[in-house]
């Protein structure tokens, strides 16, 4: 059972506009939740993170939204620029108790035109 | 800035042969992960450890073992390698449970004939 979903396998946006990435989870007990972004041939690097205590993370261009009673979380980018194009990673876990594995589901390639 | 390195960015290997997979991490992280990224299947754990000599298992452990002697290095091996196991395997290291960032290594892209 996938406990995280991001149900867009792909999406493609102009440079310029908005990119919205969507991101669902099922386990009540995750509570950090991370962005990770994939180039082809190179390992994921972190972007962005968001605790449960809080509903928006902003970094630059990049922000986190994060709706705990829909167990929804959204990457905005904005601008979107044609280095953004990659395949993001969602990822979640439980923040105490040990052992706190990351969960990922199973990235959306985005792809933002010139 | 954390570092993790992986022995080789490409491997071709054929179907029997004993494959060992090597990451290092400079950053004296207690943690450390192997996954490997599948299309459409994204990221899976193969396995963990979380000190010397202490592994876990992840979420697909089959065919595949994991040695940790030293802090910095863990060590995918695949015993006998199968053409199922062609995949990209990404090595991560971690400070600590928690809040901790897991850091990725570049990948090591693994062909097996």
């Amino acid at each position: 059972d996938q406990q995280v979903k991001q149900n867009s396998p792909s999406l493609s946006v102009q440079e310029g506009r908005i990119s919205i990435l969507n991101c669902d989870y099922t386990n009540s007990m995750f509570d950090y939740f991370l962005w990770y972004k994939k180039y082809p041939a190179e390992g994921p690097t972190f972007l962005i993170s968001i605790s449960s205590i809080k509903d928006k993370n902003e970094d630059g261009r990049f922000t986190v939204f994060l709706n705990k009673s829909a167990k929804h979380l959204s990457l905005h980018i904005v601008p979107s620029q044609p280095g953004d194009s990659a395949v993001y990673f969602c990822a979640a876990h439980p923040s105490q108790g040990g052992s706190e594995k990351l969960v990922f589901g199973k990235g959306t390639k985005l792809t933002v035109n010139p | 800035d954390v570092k993790v390195t992986q022995s080789s960015r490409y491997l071709v290997k054929r179907t029997g042969e004993k494959v060992f997979l090597e990451c290092v991490q400079d950053m004296d992280h207690e943690n450390m992960f192997w996954y490997r990224q599948d299309p459409g299947l994204g990221l899976r754990l193969i396995y963990f450890s979380y000190d010397v000599k202490m592994k876990e298992k992840g979420d697909i452990p089959e065919g595949y073992s994991v040695s940790r002697e030293k802090k910095e290095r863990f060590s995918l091996i695949l015993e006998s390698a199968s053409t199922n196991q062609t995949s990209m395997y990404l090595c991560a290291s971690q400070r600590g449970w928690g809040t901790d960032t897991q850091y990725f290594g570049p990948g090591t892209r693994l062909t097996v004939l």
